[in-house]
């Protein structure tokens, strides 16, 4: 499987706290993306990246910042956690910079993010 | 914006028998990638099959197949032979080929369930 861990697993939180998700790659891959789970919603994309300091945001990107200083790292800031923001956040991987692309992604494991 | 419509939010079926998970997405694009993803209670999402738009034959992958009818856009999952441990949700998503910011756009899931 493709080098992909996510940090925390698990988090619990207050309101108005700052919050910072990792995600950490081994794959050297360009493209990386934070996407929320929400029951009923499906995966909702947060925002992404497409190379080091290269960011773009998703359809969810309200209150939720993203840094890339290395290739490797993908860093995801809740600026000022919210209840709103209680959910499973998966950081994924594509190989759609290669040439031999299937075009997929490889998900982390996910952050159960709990805001209280 | 690319829309995907999983329409049935829960679907059951018995042990050894197939089941059938639609799909449906909108878009005017005519390079792109079609994937469903399982996402078993350990929270884990897992690539079962891929679809590439250009291809006329349908994925398969061992009991999984697909029916990709292109101009209906539609791509459901058909699984044959169902086992217990295929009780899981399940994702379809789409992602263009062509540009650089690649990304995938995914429903909103269905539950599968497997009854012994």
């Amino acid at each position: 499987d493709a080098g992909i861990t996510q940090s925390p697993r698990h988090k619990v939180t207050e309101t108005g706290t700052p919050v910072t998700l990792r995600c950490h790659q081994t794959e050297n891959h360009r493209y990386m993306y934070w996407y929320r789970q929400d029951p009923g919603h499906g995966l909702r994309l947060i925002h992404y990246s497409y190379g080091v300091k290269d960011t773009d945001k998703g359809e969810v990107s309200d209150g939720y910042s993203v840094s890339r200083s290395k290739t490797e790292d993908f860093l995801l800031t809740l600026e000022s956690a919210t209840s709103s923001q209680t959910s499973v956040y998966f950081c994924a991987i594509s190989d759609r910079d290669r040439g031999t692309a299937n075009y997929g992604y490889t998900f982390g494991s996910g952050t159960r993010l709990t805001v209280v | 914006a690319q829309t995907v419509t999983q329409s049935q939010p829960e679907m059951s079926v018995q042990e050894a028998e197939t089941v059938t998970l639609s799909c449906t997405y909108d878009t005017s694009e005519s390079d792109y990638y079609l994937f469903w993803y399982k996402q078993p209670p350990s929270r884990q999402m897992i690539l079962v099959i891929r679809q590439e738009a250009y291809k006329q034959q349908n994925a398969t992958e061992n009991r999984f197949s697909v029916n990709f009818q292109k101009a209906a856009k539609s791509f459901s999952l058909k699984i044959s032979d169902s086992q217990l441990g295929d009780a899981a949700m399940y994702f379809c998503a789409w992602g263009r080929g062509g540009g650089s910011n690649y990304k995938l756009t995914f429903g909103k899931g269905t539950l599968l369930t497997v009854n012994p």
